[in-house]
C-alpha cells in the first residue's frame, strides 16, 4: 500500500509555544489529506480537511486560527499547533488517498 | 446518537479463538466500509476495505457488510497473541474521502 509519513513522531513543548507537524504521501500525489486528533483510549476524531492549493476546511468546533494548515504542495500537508496549551496534548494523525485511506504513524504532542 | 457505534471492549480471548468484532451505523449514505488495526502509540493500519453487502476474506480475516442492517463485522480466526490491537471500523460516503471513525475495539488475544 501507499506510504504516509509524519514528522516528528514525538514532541515535548512548552505552554504557549507554536508546534509544525508535517505530512508527506511518499509514493504518491495527495490533493487532499486529512488531520485527525486522537485522546487516550478514544476514537480518531476528524479535525479537518486539507486541500493542496487551497483553504482548508475545519470540522464544527476546531479552531482554524489555532490550528493552522498548509498544504503548499501534492506531497506535503503541515499542521501547526499555535500557542499549545496542555489541553492541546493528544496523538495527531494525517491520512491521505483516493478511496482507501492510508494513515501516517502519528505524532504525539505533549505540551508542559 | 454517533453516526457510528462500536462496543468499545476490551475483548480478552484465548490464542486460536475466533474474533468477532461489530459496527452498526445509522446513516445509509455510508457506501465503503474498513477495518483498521491500530497498535498502541502507532497510526491505523488498514485490514479490509469493502463496499458491497456480503462477505470478503483474506487470509484469517473476513469483513461482512450487511447494508439492510447496518451492520458490518470483522472476523478473525485462529486469533494470535501479535492480533492483540485496538480495531476501529470506519466508512465513508460515496464521493468522499474523510471518514467516520467507530470508538474502536480494544482486543487482547492471551498465550
Amino acid at each position: 500500500g501507499a506510504v504516509v509519513s509524519q514528522h516528528p513522531s514525538w514532541v515535548i513543548c512548552k505552554s504557549g509555544t507554536s508546534v509544525k507537524i508535517e505530512c508527506r504521501s511518499l509514493d504518491f500525489q495527495a490533493t487532499t489529506m486529512f488531520w485527525y486528533r486522537q485522546f487516550p483510549k478514544q476514537s480518531l476524531m476528524l479535525m479537518a480537511t486539507s486541500n493542496e492549493g487551497s483553504k482548508a476546511t475545519y470540522e464544527q468546533g476546531v479552531e482554524k486560527d489555532k490550528f493552522l494548515i498548509n498544504h503548499a504542495s501534492l506531497t506535503l500537508s503541515t499542521l501547526t499547533v499555535t500557542s499549545a496549551h496542555p489541553e492541546d496534548s493528544s496523538f495527531y494523525i494525517c491520512s491521505a488517498g483516493t478511496g482507501e485511506q492510508f494513515f501516517g504513524p502519528g505524532t504525539r504532542l505533549t505540551v508542559l | 446518537q454517533k453516526e457510528v457505534e462500536q462496543d468499545p471492549g476490551p475483548l480478552s480471548v484465548p490464542e486460536g479463538a475466533i474474533v468477532s468484532l461489530n459496527c452498526t451505523y445509522s446513516n445509509s449514505a455510508f457506501q465503503y466500509f474498513m477495518w483498521y488495526r491500530q497498535y498502541s502509540r502507532k497510526g491505523p493500519e488498514l485490514l479490509m476495505y469493502t463496499y458491497s453487502s456480503g462477505n470478503k476474506e483474506d487470509g484469517r480475516f473476513t469483513a461482512q457488510v450487511d447494508k439492510s442492517s447496518k451492520y458490518i463485522s470483522l472476523f478473525i480466526r485462529d486469533s494470535q497473541p501479535s492480533d492483540s490491537a485496538t480495531y476501529l471500523c470506519a466508512m465513508t460516503k460515496s464521493g468522499a474521502n474523510n471518514l467516520f471513525f467507530g470508538t474502536g475495539t480494544r482486543l487482547t488475544v492471551i498465550p
